[in-house]
Formats: C-alpha cells, sequence, structure tokens
C-alpha cells in the first residue's frame, strides 16, 4: 500500500523567502509527526498531531516555524522568513495512533542560499 | 538534551560476518527503544523495537541486546549482506522519537 509521501522532494529557496512543505500520511494514521535531520545527524522532533491538533509542538525552534493539520490528514510545515541555518531534511512520520510504529517518508530537502 | 548515543560513527564489516552496533542511554526511566536503518535519500525505517521489560528481542537476522543495569542496547546483525549498509540510529520511544546520532554501516567485500 500507499506510504507516507511528502512534496517537494526538493526545495531550494533564498535566505527571507517563505516555504510549505507537505506531508500525506498513511490512510488512516490519526498521528502525524515533523522531524528535522541535518547532515552527519540523528532526526529531531518538531511537532506532533493527533488529529486536526498540534499535541506537541515542544520542537519547534522559534516562531518562523509553523505547521497545519485541518482536516486531520494532510500537514503542511510552514517557515517564514527562512535562514541558511533551517537548511535540513524535513521528515514527516505517521502512525495509526500516537503509541504504534512510526512510518517516515523520505524527507523534503531543503536548501536555503 | 540528547538521551540516546551511538558509540563509534562508522563501522566496516565483512560481507559474512556479523555487525554489532552499540548503543548507550542516560535515563534509567528510559523504557522503550527503537532501532532504526537509514539508507541514503530515505526516511529511517524500522527494524526491530524493545521494552524494558525484556533483555533480548529477536527478529529475522537482527537481534536487540538490553542491559538496563549498564543502560546500553546494541544491535546485531548476523551474515551481514551489502543490502545491510545503511546509518543505524538506536532511538527512544516517548510518543515523539529521540534518536541518536547513528553509526554508518559499511560492507566490506
Amino acid at each position: 500500500g500507499a506510504g507516507v509521501s511528502q512534496t517537494p522532494s526538493n526545495k531550494v529557496t533564498e535566505k527571507g523567502k517563505y516555504v510549505e512543505l507537505r506531508c500525506d500520511p498513511i490512510s488512516g494514521h490519526t498521528a502525524l509527526y515533523w522531524y528535522r535531520q541535518s547532515l552527519g545527524q540523528g532526526p529531531e522532533f518538531l511537532i506532533y498531531f493527533q488529529g486536526t491538533g498540534a499535541a506537541d509542538d515542544s520542537g519547534l525552534p522559534n516562531d518562523r516555524f509553523f505547521a497545519v493539520r485541518p482536516e486531520g490528514s494532510v500537514s503542511t510545515l510552514k517557515i517564514q522568513r527562512t535562514e541558511r541555518g533551517d537548511s535540513a531534511v524535513y521528515l514527516c512520520a505517521s502512525s495509526q495512533d500516537s503509541h504504534n510504529e512510526q512510518f517516515f517518508g523520505p524527507g523534503t530537502r531543503l536548501t536555503v542560499l | 538534551g540528547e538521551s540516546v548515543g551511538l558509540h563509534l560513527p562508522t563501522l566496516s564489516v565483512q560481507e559474512g560476518d556479523n555487525s554489532i552496533i552499540n548503543c548507550a542511554y542516560s535515563n534509567s526511566a528510559s523504557d522503550y527503544f527503537i532501532w532504526y536503518k537509514q539508507e541514503s535519500g530515505k526516511g529511517p525505517q524500522f527494524i526491530i523495537d524493545i521494552r524494558s521489560n525484556m533483555d533480548k528481542r529477536q527478529g529475522q537476522r537482527v537481534t536487540v541486546l538490553l542491559n538496563k543495569t549498564v543502560k546500553h542496547l546494541s544491535l546485531q546483525i548476523a551474515a551481514t549482506q551489502p543490502g545491510d549498509s545503511a546509518v543505524y540510529f538506536c532511538a527512544e520511544n516517548r510518543g515523539k522519537i529521540i534518536f541518536g546520532k547513528g553509526t554508518r554501516l559499511h560492507i566490506l567485500p
């Protein structure tokens, strides 16, 4: 069956621009997670949704980062006024609920010039 | 701060030999660990998990050992194959996943 998909696979933008990254979770999965992976590091948690609501956003680095999941399925991670330090692979994962195995998408590689 | 960490950033193993990747954690209350495999250009893939009420768990060609006394866990891969070449992460599941830095496994022909 279809796994977690993320679009775009690559995004190059200029410093100061706004970007949106999309995640399509596995159908029926109520929990959705965003992580960020810098080069040579393990993924770092950003935010977790249970249904439509953000249950834990403690990993968002600052208020330039925001995520939504308006209908409890697709989620969008939004980054305002991008900085070079935002360059990373942004990973999305989904699970049946918060205590089940998380399935990861392939990630979006964001490059801020 | 980071609660799980791997001992070696890289590990080279001869094809056909067994691989052992080690990991330490700091929080004695941690009770659920997962090993992930990440190939280039892909997201992490679940390999095997273990909860603190177990010392050992086996899967297909993989075994995870948990030593709660010294807060250490290891992933053993039997008869390592070229397809095992990847970065391996130990991680703690607290709902959100807390990843360590990873060990890159190189397979030598």
